[in-house]
């Protein structure tokens, strides 16, 4: 079956553009989560979906970065006004439900370079 | 909030030497899992380990999850070029799905 599937792959822009991403998870899971990953470094968690749960947002770094699912199905992760340090792969994972099913599968990533 | 820590943050071993990385949480864990991501890759599910005590194999990959169940370890045995990439663990605390991720051992391999 499919997997995660994340749009565009890569995606260059100016400083202080918006832009947005995009990820379409399993069919069926109901956790999504965005992650940040520098170059050679680990990941970042920004954001994690649950069901109809509120998201947890404690990982975004700032006001301009926000996201949004809508139901159980896709999700986009907005950036405003980017700067250079915003610059890195976004990767979107999902995963069913269940304490111990919670077993994560991730996209192949938005590699982000701002100039 | 939990933290979840890997040594060492990188190793390079010669081909054919064992390889362990040790991943050390703050709190008690629910579960543990272990991911690996390939250079230029995602990170891939290798396994979970649920149990306290807990030791389970595959291949040459040997995954130990702690009597306390806060640390785990991942021990590679006669290394292949194949083994390349960054080893990260990643926990659940108990009555919360979110899984936190440590901050992984970059293995590279000298043939």
């Amino acid at each position: 079956g499919a997997g995660v599937s994340q749009s565009p792959s890569n995606k260059v822009t100016e400083k202080g553009k918006d832009v947005e991403l995009r990820c379409d998870p399993i069919s069926g899971h109901t956790a999504l989560y965005w992650y940040r990953q520098r170059l050679g470094q680990g990941l970042e968690f920004l954001i994690y979906f649950q069901g109809n749960s509120a998201p947890d947002k404690s990982g975004l770094p700032s006001d301009r970065f926000s996201a949004e699912r809508t139901g159980e199905s896709v999700s986009t992760l907005t950036i405003q006004r980017t700067q250079q340090e915003d610059s890195a792969v976004y990767l979107c994972a999902s995963s069913p439900t269940g304490i111990l099913y919670n077993e994560q599968f991730f996209g192949p990533g938005t590699r982000l370079t701002v100039l | 909030g939990q933290q979840v820590m890997q040594i060492p943050q990188y190793q390079h071993v010669q081909e054919g030497e064992d390889f362990t990385t040790y991943c050390n949480s703050s709190t008690t864990l629910s579960n543990i899992q272990w991911y690996k991501q390939r250079p230029g890759g995602h990170p891939v599910f290798l396994i979970q380990l649920v149990k306290s005590g807990e030791v389970k194999k595959q291949k040459r990959l040997t995954f130990q999850f702690g009597e306390a169940k806060k640390n785990s370890s991942l021990h590679i045995t006669a290394t292949q070029t194949t083994d390349v990439g960054t080893y990260f663990c990643a926990g659940s605390n108990f009555g919360n799905e979110k899984l936190t991720f440590g901050t992984g051992t970059r293995l590279t391999i000298i043939p």
